[in-house]
């Protein structure tokens, strides 16, 4: 059983598409988090839900909106997709912020 | 706000060489610190962590020491295999948001 998935694993789409990643974690973690990784491998936190709520936003476009349903699903929808959302978009949850975060395999974005 | 330092990449090794990846953080207070490895294609792993000034964390045959003195947590390991190819990140949780990662350091071990 996949700890932190995230679906899809690879999504090829063109500038103005709106599209969604989906994130899901069967750990119980209270935390769920977005990241962005760039191209330098930099990664930079997004969202961060506790319990279904939104805790961080970090000056992220509001082209990118988090849902979270349910404590154990945070799913990243982009609308109007721009080249520079290309990147590996990373789901991770921690059961508390100074525990081990698990991460998913990412999503690998790519923007024609 | 609270950031880490690491080196600069891309480090590359014989196998069976010592490894050292440096890690300087700045902080408020005395967070838990974190190595986080990355292998090709992957989402990142918990390598090892420390809670508290001179606590050692390892795992894999890597080491790292809470230096509270000198601010560091520098990754270290006696003798690297090609299995240990990966992207390395220091990183500490900053008040509170969510861990703050260095920049990154790619590791390659060449038989």
């Amino acid at each position: 059983d996949t700890a932190v998935s995230q679906t899809p694993k690879y999504l090829v789409t063109q500038m103005g598409n709106d599209k969604s990643i989906k994130c899901e974690q069967n750990l119980g973690h209270d935390t769920m988090y977005w990241y962005k990784q760039d191209s330098k491998k930099f990664l930079k936190i997004m969202f961060s839900y506790n319990n279904k709520e939104l805790i961080i936003n970090e000056t992220v476009p509001n082209r990118f909106s988090p849902k979270s349903p349910d404590k154990a699903h945070l799913n990243l929808h982009i609308n109007s997709l721009e080249l520079g959302d290309s990147a590996v978009y990373f789901c991770a949850s921690s059961p508390h912020r100074d525990g081990g975060y698990t991460f998913g395999s990412g999503t690998r974005l790519t923007v024609v | 706000g609270d950031s880490v330092t690491q080196m600069e990449g891309p480090v590359t090794l014989s196998e069976e060489a010592f490894l050292t990846i440096n890690c300087t953080y700045t902080a408020t207070g005395y967070p838990s610190l974190f190595w986080y490895v990355q292998y090709p294609g992957e989402g990142l792993q918990l390598l090892l962590k420390a809670t508290k000034a001179d606590d050692k964390g390892s795992n894999k045959g890597f080491e790292a020491t809470y230096r509270k003195e000198t601010t560091s947590f520098h990754l270290e390991k006696g003798s690297v295999q090609v299995s240990d190819s990966a992207v390395y990140f220091c990183a500490l949780p900053s008040g509170n948001t969510p861990l703050v990662f260095g920049k990154g350091t790619r590791l390659s071990v060449i038989a």
